[in-house]
Order: structure tokens, then C-alpha cells, then sequence
């Protein structure tokens, strides 16, 4: 079974710039999360999804950030513009309904110069 | 709301001897818990679960956790330390009766000496 995959593994940009990160979660995994992870910070909640509707988006710092989930496969997160504090590792989770754990992808690095 | 304590930030042993990485938790329910370990440049890796019954939890890599309610506590340890242990260990609850997203405390690095 294929795991969670994030593409691109790393990204440096510049301020102001547009960053598009995706993430492909386990076939038949209904449950979606975004995360972010700052050096040295707890793994921080950005938002949830279940199938292709976004069931809890509390965590999203500001309208800067877009995540979609097109037909409740894939997923992207888009920020626009960069800004400096956006640097970070980013992760995506899914999981099935239930007490399931959460399977997380490798994650992406963004830098944001 | 729910949080995940952990409160040492980095953990040093020698290899062979026994580990703990502590955790606390708080939720308002009943708690779901998880243990998953990141290694340099890789992903969120997980460990263990507690969901209910036995309060002593096995895992892979011959890691363990013991839930303990009263003391809202999900301590992870292992017998007998390997230098291949070292990397970041994050801890993390949800509550079984609320919401499926998971609380991540900020991470514990094991280092584990020769």
C-alpha cells in the first residue's frame, strides 16, 4: 500500500512569492489534515478535511493560505503571498474514520527568503 | 480543548539502558493516544496507539507506553536503548468523542549514546 506522499520535498522562494504544495494521502483515507511544523515548535493543527469538504480550517494563520481537495482525493495548499514567518515543514496526514492513527507523508520544507 | 505535554525537550541515555520520554495530556472525553517518531529528513513515523483496554501499549521497535488516567499521563519507554532510537519523538492526543484531529505536543529528541 502506498504511503502519504508531498511533493515538493523542499522549497525556497522568495518573499511575496506563490508556493503550491501537494499532497497525495492513502487511497481510501476519508480523513485529510495539513500541518505545520516551525523549528523547535509543536506540530501545529492548519486544517482538516473530509473527503473533498473542509471540516474544520480553525487552525489557517490568515487568507493567505488556500487548501483545496479536489474530488476528495489529492490535496493542495497554496500560500500567496510568502511571507517570512510561512518557513517551516509542512506535513499532510490522512486517516480512516474511526480510532485510526493519522499516517503522515515526509513533509515539505519551505524557506521563505 | 485538548493539549499534549512534553516536557523535556531533549532526553540523553546510554545505549542498553532503559528510556523514558514522558507525555501529558488533556482532553475533556476520553482520550485517544499516540506516539510517532520522526527521523533526520523523513516523515512523522508512527509508534503506538492507546484507544482502551490494557493500559500497557506495545509497539514497533520494541518501543511501549503505559496509559495512566489518573495521572493524565502516556510515558513512552523502551528496556534497553539503541543508538538507532535516536530521533524526535512526538506525542499526541485527540478525544474519542469529539473531533478527529489530532493535538501534537512539540517533541522530545532521544539521544541515545554509545
Amino acid at each position: 500500500e502506498a504511503g502519504v506522499t508531498q511533493f515538493p520535498s523542499h522549497s525556497v522562494i522568495e518573499k511575496g512569492q506563490t508556493v503550491t504544495l501537494r499532497c497525495d494521502p492513502i487511497s481510501g483515507h476519508d480523513n485529510l489534515y495539513w500541518y505545520r511544523r516551525v523549528m523547535g515548535k509543536e506540530i501545529k493543527f492548519l486544517l482538516h478535511f473530509v473527503k473533498e469538504s473542509k471540516q474544520d480550517e480553525s487552525g489557517m494563520p490568515n487568507n493567505r493560505f488556500l487548501a483545496e481537495r479536489t474530488g476528495g482525493t489529492y490535496s493542495t495548499l497554496k500560500v500567496q503571498p510568502a511571507e517570512l514567518e510561512d518557513s517551516g515543514v509542512y506535513f499532510c496526514a490522512s486517516s480512516h474514520p474511526g480510532a485510526g492513527e493519522a499516517f503522515f507523508g515526509q513533509g515539505t520544507r519551505l524557506t521563505v527568503v | 480543548a485538548q493539549s499534549v505535554a512534553q516536557p523535556e525537550d531533549q532526553v540523553n541515555v546510554a545505549e542498553g539502558n532503559p528510556l523514558t520520554v514522558k507525555c501529558t495530556y488533556s482532553v475533556s472525553g476520553n482520550p485517544y493516544l499516540f506516539w510517532y517518531v520522526q527521523y533526520p529528513n523523513r516523515g512523522l513515523q508512527f509508534l503506538l496507539k492507546y484507544i482502551t483496554g490494557d493500559n500497557l501499549v506495545k509497539g514497533s521497535y520494541g518501543f511501549e507506553a503505559e496509559f495512566n488516567k489518573s495521572q493524565t499521563s502516556f510515558h513512552l519507554k523502551k528496556p534497553s536503548a539503541l543508538v538507532s532510537d535516536s530521533a524526535l519523538y512526538f506525542c499526541a492526543v485527540r478525544d474519542s468523542g469529539g473531533s478527529y484531529i489530532p493535538t501534537f505536543g512539540r517533541g522530545t529528541s532521544l539521544i541515545v549514546h554509545p
